[in-house]
C-alpha cells in the first residue's frame, strides 16, 4: 500500500544549526515529492519540490535530497533560524494516468529552533 | 490575486448531523483536492474534483461527497456526522491534474463534532 514514514517526530535544534528530516515511501511509482511548512494554526504552505528526474535541489537554506533506490528523501535547513519553528510534512505522489494529484502524507515532524 | 480561500473557518456540529464546506480556489486553477488533517497528523486525501467530476478518491466513507462547480469552486458535504470526523478540513487547488503540478492548500475548516 501508499505509505510515507517520517522521521524524526520533533527536533529541537539551536539557532544557526542545521536541522534534517527524513522520509521513506513504500510506493516505488512515486515521482514527486513535496515539503509542506505548517505553522501553528496555519495552512501547510510548500516550501520545496523534487522529481524523480532530479536527485538533489537547492533553494536558499533549504535542499532536498532524493534516493529513488532506497526510496527516502530528506529536508536539510541550513543555518536555522527562530522563524524555522513550525510542523513540516513530506509527501509523495505516485505517477501514471490513473493518478489525479493524491498526496501521501508522513506524520510531520515538529521543529523548534531555540535562540 | 487571492490564493485559496475556504469557509467557514470554524464550525461546532452534534452528532449525526449534516456539514457543507466550500472552497474557492486559486485563480487559474481548476482542480480542488479535499483533506482530513486531525490534530498532530498530517493531511489524509479524501477525493478531488477536476471537470466537475470526482477524479480519485481516498479511503473514505460514502457519508463523505463533494460536488464542483462550474466556477471551479467545490463543497464537501458530510453527512451522519461522528465525533472521529473532528478534525481540520483542507482544501488544495492546482492548475491541471496531477503530474507535476503543485497544490496549494486553502486555511481550512476546523471542524469540532459533539
Amino acid at each position: 500500500g501508499e505509505n510515507v514514514e517520517q522521521h524524526p517526530s520533533t527536533l529541537s535544534v539551536q539557532e544557526g544549526d542545521s536541522a534534517v528530516i527524513k522520509c521513506t515511501y513504500s510506493d516505488s511509482a512515486s515521482n514527486y515529492f513535496p515539503w509542506y511548512k505548517q505553522e501553528l494554526g496555519k495552512r501547510p504552505q510548500l516550501i520545496i519540490d523534487i522529481r524523480s528526474n532530479v536527485g538533489e535541489k537547492k533553494d536558499q537554506r533549504i535542499a532536498v535530497t532524493l534516493n529513488k533506490t532506497a526510496k527516502h528523501f530528506s529536508l536539510h535547513i541550513t543555518e536555522t533560524q527562530p522563524e524555522d519553528s513550525a510542523v513540516y510534512f513530506c509527501a509523495a505522489r505516485r505517477r501514471g494516468s490513473s493518478n489525479t494529484g493524491k498526496l501521501i502524507f508522513g506524520q510531520g515532524t515538529t521543529l523548534q529552533v531555540k535562540p | 490575486d487571492a490564493g485559496v480561500t475556504q469557509s467557514p473557518t470554524h464550525l461546532i456540529k452534534t452528532r449525526g448531523q449534516q456539514v457543507t464546506l466550500r472552497c474557492s480556489p486559486k485563480s487559474g486553477h481548476d482542480t480542488v483536492s479535499w483533506y482530513q488533517q486531525a490534530l498532530g497528523q498530517g493531511p489524509q486525501f479524501i477525493f478531488q474534483y477536476y471537470e466537475e467530476e470526482e477524479r480519485q478518491r481516498g479511503n473514505f466513507p460514502d457519508r463523505f461527497s463533494g460536488h464542483q462547480f462550474p466556477n471551479y469552486s467545490s463543497e464537501l458535504n458530510v453527512n451522519a456526522l461522528l465525533l472521529g470526523d473532528s478534525a481540520l478540513y483542507l482544501c488544495a487547488s492546482s492548475p491541471g491534474q496531477g503530474g507535476w503540478k503543485t497544490q496549494y492548500f486553502g486555511p481550512g475548516t476546523r471542524l469540532l463534532v459533539l
